[in-house]
């Protein structure tokens, strides 16, 4: 079974760093992108963007690049992503997703759980 | 960056009702288009891909249509388990989201 098994909840304070992850299985994880998508309290979906485990070439949208990373380790079948400095703006779920194919015109399938991130002083 | 605008936010339906979403692109998409359905606390499920595609598992009441820049998710005959929020995802051009239709119990 094709799997994404993301980090647990974080409570972070503003300013803080975080790292979140997402480990897949069942399937060969170098082979497809994985993009990151952001969902704010009661909102919609919004892609943040997105890597290539393979040569981990990434691709952000405008309006994420520069205040997250996006990065693989294809050895431990792992994607991350990553803040230098929480806001509190950024409290929200946050999914990984496996893109269908290794090239821009596929969707999203199979999902990762979810990871809460709530950043409160 | 393409925009996808989808239509209407909220849906009350019943059971049994025929219902249709629609979700229009900024510009042309061809038919890189999907649709998903998520409920409260879960992750999203893909329903249709590449614009009328039927994911495997997915009960064939749901269909999808369009292309350019036109779309549409229709829902021939609701059951409880179709209440929920869809969203379309535009691929032809990095990946854009709707805004979100929420179908909710008349």
């Amino acid at each position: 079974e094709v799997q994404l098994v993301q980090s647990g909840a974080e409570v972070k304070k503003p300013g803080e760093s975080l790292r979140i992850s997402c480990k897949g299985s069942g399937y060969s994880f170098s082979s497809y992108w994985i993009s990151w998508v952001r969902q704010m309290p009661g909102k919609g979906l919004e892609w943040m963007g997105r890597i290539d485990p393979s040569e981990s070439y990434t691709t952000y949208s405008p309006s994420f690049q520069g205040h997250v990373t996006i990065s693989a380790d294809k050895s431990i079948r792992t994607a991350y992503l990553q803040w230098s400095s929480l806001k509190a703006s950024d409290t929200a779920l946050y999914y990984c997703a496996r893109h269908r194919g290794s090239s821009s015109q596929f969707c999203f399938d199979p999902w990762g759980q979810g990871t809460l991130v709530t950043v409160s002083s | 960056d393409i925009q996808m605008t989808q239509s209407p936010s909220t849906l009350s339906a019943s059971v049994g009702d025929r219902v249709t979403i629609t979700c229009r692109a900024s510009q042309s998409i061809s038919n890189w288009l999907a649709w998903y359905q998520q409920k409260p606390g879960k992750a999203p499920k893909v329903l249709i891909y590449d614009a009328s595609s039927l994911e495997s598992g997915v009960p064939s009441r749901f269909s999808g249509s369009g292309s350019g820049t036109e779309f549409t998710l229709t829902i021939s005959s609701l059951q409880p388990d179709d209440f929920a929020t869809y969203y379309c995802q535009q691929y032809n051009s990095y990946w854009t989201f709707g805004q979100g239709t929420k179908v909710e119990i008349k």
